[in-house]
C-alpha cells in the first residue's frame, strides 16, 4: 500500500530564515505530486505541482519554491521566510495515470509558525 | 478561476441528529467531487468521491452525498452523527479537462461539533 511521508511535523522559524519541508512517498512510482498550503480558516490552496522528476509548476507567485530531485521526493524551500508563510504545508500524491479519476491523497502535514 | 462555496463555517450537532453539509461549485464543465475528512490531530482523509454515474455516492462511517449537477452541488449528508464525527469536513472539485493532473479547488471547510 501506499504512504506518504512529511517531516518536520512542527517548525518555528524566525523571519528571513531558510525553510526545507520534505515529502516523500511509498509503494507508487511516477506520481504526481503537489503542495498545498491551509491557512487558518480557509481552504487549501494549491502552491505547487509536479508529474515527473525535475518537473515543476507554480500555481500561485511568492517567495516559495519547490524542487523534485527523485521520483517519489518532493520538496518546498524558500531562501527568506516572511511572517505570511505561517501556516499548514500538505503534500499530497496521485497515480497520474487516470485523467478522469484521479483522486489525491495527503500527508500528515507540517505546520510552520514564522516569527 | 474555479470556486467552491461550503455555506457553513461551524455546525453543531448533538449526538443522532441528521447532518447536512453543502457544498456549491462553479464550473460548467465535468467534474470529479470529493468530501475529505480532517479529524483532530488527524491528517486529511478521503471521505467519498464521486467520478460518474449514480449520482448519490457513500462514504465510510456512514455518509454519503448527493450531486445534483443543475444545482452545481455535492451536499453531505449522514443520518444520525456521533460523537466520533467531530471533525472539520472539506469540499473539494477537480475541473476535469483532459489532464492527469488533478486541480483540486477547495472549499473553506466547515468545523463540525458533536456534543454527546
Amino acid at each position: 500500500s501506499q504512504t506518504i511521508h512529511q517531516w518536520p511535523a512542527t517548525l518555528v522559524q524566525p523571519v528571513g530564515s531558510p525553510l526545507s519541508l520534505e515529502c516523500t512517498v511509498e509503494g507508487t512510482s511516477n506520481p504526481n505530486l503537489y503542495w498545498y498550503r491551509q491557512a487558518a480558516g480557509r481552504g487549501l490552496q494549491l502552491l505547487f505541482y509536479s508529474v515527473g522528476i525535475g518537473q515543476i509548476s507554480s500555481e500561485v507567485p511568492q517567495n516559495l519554491s519547490a524542487s523534485r530531485p527523485q521520483d517519489r521526493q518532493f520538496i518546498l524551500s524558500s531562501k527568506k521566510l516572511l511572517l505570511s508563510d505561517s501556516g499548514f504545508y500538505l503534500c499530497a500524491w496521485s497515480t497520474g495515470r487516470a485523467w478522469n479519476q484521479e483522486t489525491q491523497y495527503f500527508g500528515p502535514g507540517t505546520r510552520l509558525l514564522v516569527l | 478561476a474555479q470556486s467552491v462555496s461550503q455555506h457553513n463555517h461551524h455546525v453543531i450537532l448533538s449526538e443522532a441528529a441528521s447532518l447536512e453539509l453543502g457544498c456549491n461549485y462553479s464550473y460548467g464543465g465535468t467534474v470529479n467531487l470529493f468530501w475529505y475528512v480532517q479529524y483532530p490531530g488527524q491528517h486529511l482523509q478521503l471521505l467519498l468521491k464521486y467520478f460518474s454515474g449514480d449520482p448519490l455516492v457513500k462514504g465510510i462511517k456512514g455518509f454519503e452525498a448527493e450531486f445534483i449537477k443543475s444545482k452545481f452541488s455535492f451536499n453531505l449528508r449522514k443520518p444520525s452523527v456521533q460523537w466520533s464525527d467531530t471533525a472539520e469536513y472539506f469540499c473539494a472539485v477537480n475541473a476535469l479537462r483532459g489532464s492527469t493532473l488533478g486541480r483540486l479547488y477547495f472549499g473553506r471547510g466547515t468545523q463540525l461539533t458533536v456534543w454527546p
